[in-house]
C-alpha cells in the first residue's frame, strides 16, 4: 500500500509568492497533521484534521498560513505570501482513530527554500 | 520552557559501540514514543511505551519508561552505521492531546 504521499518534494520560491504544499494520506486513515521541522525550532505541529475538519490550528504561525482538506483523501497547506523564515521542511502525517491509533504515519516532506 | 528535553543533542560513535540517549519531560504523560529519522525523511515510528517502568526491545534497542512517567531513554547496543538518525521522543499527556516532539538526538554511526 501506499504510504503518505506528498509534493512537490522540493519547492523553491521567492519571497512574496504563494506556496501551495499538498498531501494525500493512507486510505483509510481519518486524521491529518501538518508539521514544519527546523533546526532551531524541531519539529512543529501546525495543525491537524480528524475527518476533513480541523481540530486544532493553534500551531499556525499567523494568518499568512492556511490549510484546507477539501476531502478524506486530500489536503493543502498555503503559504501566501511566503517569507524567508518560511524555509523549512513541512510534513505531513495521517492516522486512524481505530487500533493502532497512537502511530502517526509520515510523508517524507516538503523542502521549502524560500529567497 | 520546553516540555521535553533530549540529551545529548548530538552524538557520534564508532561502530560497535554502546550508546544511551535520553528523553525528560517537566510533566507526567500517559504515552511516550521513540521515531527515528534517516536523512530526507519522515520519522518513523520504533516503539510506544504506557506504562511506568516498562522495558521494550527491538532487536538491538532497549527502551525504558521512567517510573515516575516523566523520562525515557534508548540504548542501542553494538551500533551499526544503519543506526544513522535523528531519533525523537514525543508525548501525549492525555489520551485526547495532540503529540509533542522533543528536538531530538542525532546520531552518526561511523563505519
Amino acid at each position: 500500500d501506499a504510504g503518505v504521499i506528498q509534493s512537490p518534494r522540493h519547492e523553491v520560491t521567492e519571497m512574496g509568492q504563494e506556496v501551495t504544499l499538498r498531501c494525500k494520506p493512507i486510505s483509510g486513515h481519518d486524521y491529518l497533521f501538518w508539521y514544519r521541522q527546523t533546526m532551531m525550532r524541531g519539529l512543529e505541529l501546525l495543525i491537524y484534521f480528524n475527518n476533513n475538519v480541523p481540530i486544532d490550528d493553534s500551531g499556525m504561525p499567523e494568518d499568512r498560513f492556511s490549510a484546507k482538506m477539501p476531502n478524506a483523501s486530500f489536503s493543502t497547506l498555503k503559504i501566501q505570501p511566503s517569507e524567508p523564515r518560511d524555509s523549512a521542511v513541512y510534513f505531513c502525517a495521517s492516522t486512524s482513530s481505530g487500533r493502532g491509533a497512537e502511530t502517526q504515519y509520515f510523508g517524507p516532506g516538503t523542502r521549502l527554500l524560500v529567497l | 520552557t520546553q516540555l521535553l528535553e533530549q540529551s545529548p543533542q548530538f552524538l557520534s560513535i564508532q561502530e560497535g559501540e554502546n550508546l544511551t540517549v535520553y528523553c525528560n519531560s517537566s510533566s507526567v504523560f500517559s504515552s511516550l514514543q521513540w521515531y527515528r529519522q534517516e536523512p530526507g525523511e519522515g520519522p518513523v515510528l520504533l516503539v510506544t511505551v504506557v506504562t511506568g517502568g516498562e522495558v521494550k526491545k527491538l532487536k538491538r534497542l532497549t527502551f525504558q519508561f521512567g517510573d515516575a512517567r516523566k523520562d525515557s531513554s534508548l540504548h542501542i547496543t553494538a551500533a551499526q552505521p544503519g543506526d544513522t538518525g535523528l531519533y525523537l521522543c514525543a508525548l501525549r499527556k492525555t489520551s485526547y492531546d495532540k503529540v509533542i516532539f522533543g528536538p531530538g538526538t542525532s546520531l552518526s554511526v561511523i563505519p
